[in-house]
């Protein structure tokens, strides 16, 4: 079964409003997870890095203002789009590190897809 | 049950040899589509190739083949003549047209040797 979990996995909100994404690692901890968006050519940009404990590392041309990043618990991470826009509207996944018993694997959500109209 | 399964998590090749990173998948739908992704060091994740489940012919782009074994539930990665840029974590994927969400495997970490 699935050991990372994304909620929702589609959400329509309001242009203006905020919405938050949730990911969780099921049965593992993890110290490390990661966000995506994907564009319309298939691939998957990488976001930002979350990090238990501190602040996210935000990749290059992402504004860490709108997409606010915590990881709070070493099961979840949460990615908050602020004052959405129609533009934001994409299909946002999560992946999560497990450094423990499987070796270092990466774990993949099941992605949310968010409408703003 | 994993929707997807990548059972080699390292491979080796030899540059300029072929090699084949597997990939099965578990699904009920009819209408599904295969993906496979490589993810460099700086840990975006390039869209390589994609095979709808209605697609008879396997697909193809460039260096990069899928194998597709419906009957079989396998959809095989081929990337012929290796090159050194082709080191990095290759990961395949399915969306089946139920729910539209995205199911990844783990991964498979491929090393091309000069």
């Amino acid at each position: 079964g699935a050991v990372v979990s994304q909620h929702p996995s589609r959400v329509i909100c309001k242009s203006g409003t905020s919405v938050k994404i949730e990911c969780r690692s099921l049965d593992f901890q993890a110290t490390t997870m990661f966000w995506y968006r994907q564009f319309p050519k298939q691939s998957l940009m990488l976001m930002a890095t979350s990090n238990e404990g501190s602040k996210a590392t935000y990749e290059q041309g992402v504004e860490k203002d709108k997409f606010l990043i915590n990881h709070a618990s070493l099961t979840l991470s949460t990615l908050t789009v602020t004052s959405a826009h129609p533009e934001d509207s994409s299909f946002y996944i999560c992946s999560a590190r497990d450094q423990g018993a499987r070796g270092n694997t990466i774990y993949f959500g099941e992605g949310s897809w968010l409408t703003v109209v | 049950a994993q929707k997807i399964t990548q059972t080699q998590p390292g491979m080796f090749v030899q540059e300029k040899e072929a090699v084949t990173l597997d990939c099965t998948y578990d699904t009920s739908d009819q209408s599904y589509g295969l993906f496979w992704y490589k993810q460099p060091s700086s840990g975006e994740m390039i869209f390589l190739i994609y095979q709808g489940s209605y697609d008879e012919q396997n697909a193809t782009e460039g260096r990069y083949s899928l194998n597709f074994q419906k009957a079989r539930k396998s959809a095989n990665l081929v990337i012929s003549a290796s090159q050194l840029g082709d080191s990095a974590m290759y990961f395949c994927a399915m969306r089946e047209k139920t729910g539209n969400q995205f199911y990844f495997g783990t991964g498979t970490s491929l090393t091309v040797i000069p």
